[in-house]
């Protein structure tokens, strides 16, 4: 049965630092992976997704995240954070139409 | 298309009430997911349907919860009687095959 393991329940980071929140994965099939965020009292909306193409996938807001197969991880990064990164990330990997969700890290950018 | 609806988006009860949560899925997708987000367990996945059919229920906490999709277009998450330990934001998601869900905004629910 595939999981998700996120490194880090809280991550902080000063505006304009480097942003990696780590995910990890096992799954018995080649996954398809998502990063999702979170806005206080929101729905989760799709930051990026592997779907078997490229490795390193580009998102919106300026993420990107890379598929390690040997490593079986699928980090987030972002060069610079801007305060309006503040939020709660979720990791998720998709086998056979299962959607299932790591336990989120929480992301908070300080001035 | 006005995304996932969900509704109410709050809702209050009592101990021992019967609640019902109500979900729109995109037109169009074929699978839907229902998913309950606390703190101490963040977002956990109860039950998935795909094409109107429940595929995984492994993922319901007990009997108290049911779920259905009469059709592609809707969807309940039942629970009889509710208990205070249920309150949580319970979230309906859709999506069109073995991509991204879409999720709606979610509905909060106290149980005092």
């Amino acid at each position: 049965a595939q999981s998700v393991t996120q490194l880090g329940s809280h991550v902080s980071v000063s505006e304009g630092a480097l942003v990696l929140l780590r995910c990890n994965y096992s799954s018995s099939v080649p996954p398809y992976l998502f990063w999702y965020v979170q806005y206080p009292n929101q729905g989760l909306q799709l930051l990026l997704k592997y779907t078997s193409a490229a490795t390193l996938v580009k998102g919106i807001n300026g993420f990107e995240a890379e598929f390690k197969k040997s490593e079986t991880s699928f980090h987030l990064t972002k060069p610079s954070a801007h305060m309006s990164d503040a939020a709660e990330y979720f990791c998720a990997v998709s086998e056979w139409g299962k959607l299932i969700f790591g336990q989120g890290t929480e992301l908070s950018v300080k001035p | 298309d006005a995304g996932v609806i969900q509704s109410p988006r709050h809702e209050v009860t009592e101990m021992g009430q019967e609640v019902t949560l109500r979900c729109k899925p995109i037109s169009g997708h074929n699978s839907l997911f229902w998913y309950r987000q606390t703190m101490m367990r963040g977002l956990e996945l109860l039950i998935y349907f795909n094409n109107n059919v429940p595929i995984d229920d492994s993922g319901m906490p007990e009997d108290r919860f049911s779920a259905k999709m009469p059709n592609a277009s809707f969807s309940t998450l039942k629970i009889q009687p509710s208990e205070p330990r249920d309150s949580a934001v319970y979230f309906c998601a859709s999506t069109p095959g073995d991509t991204e869900a879409f999720f709606g905004q979610g509905t909060r629910l106290t149980v005092v």
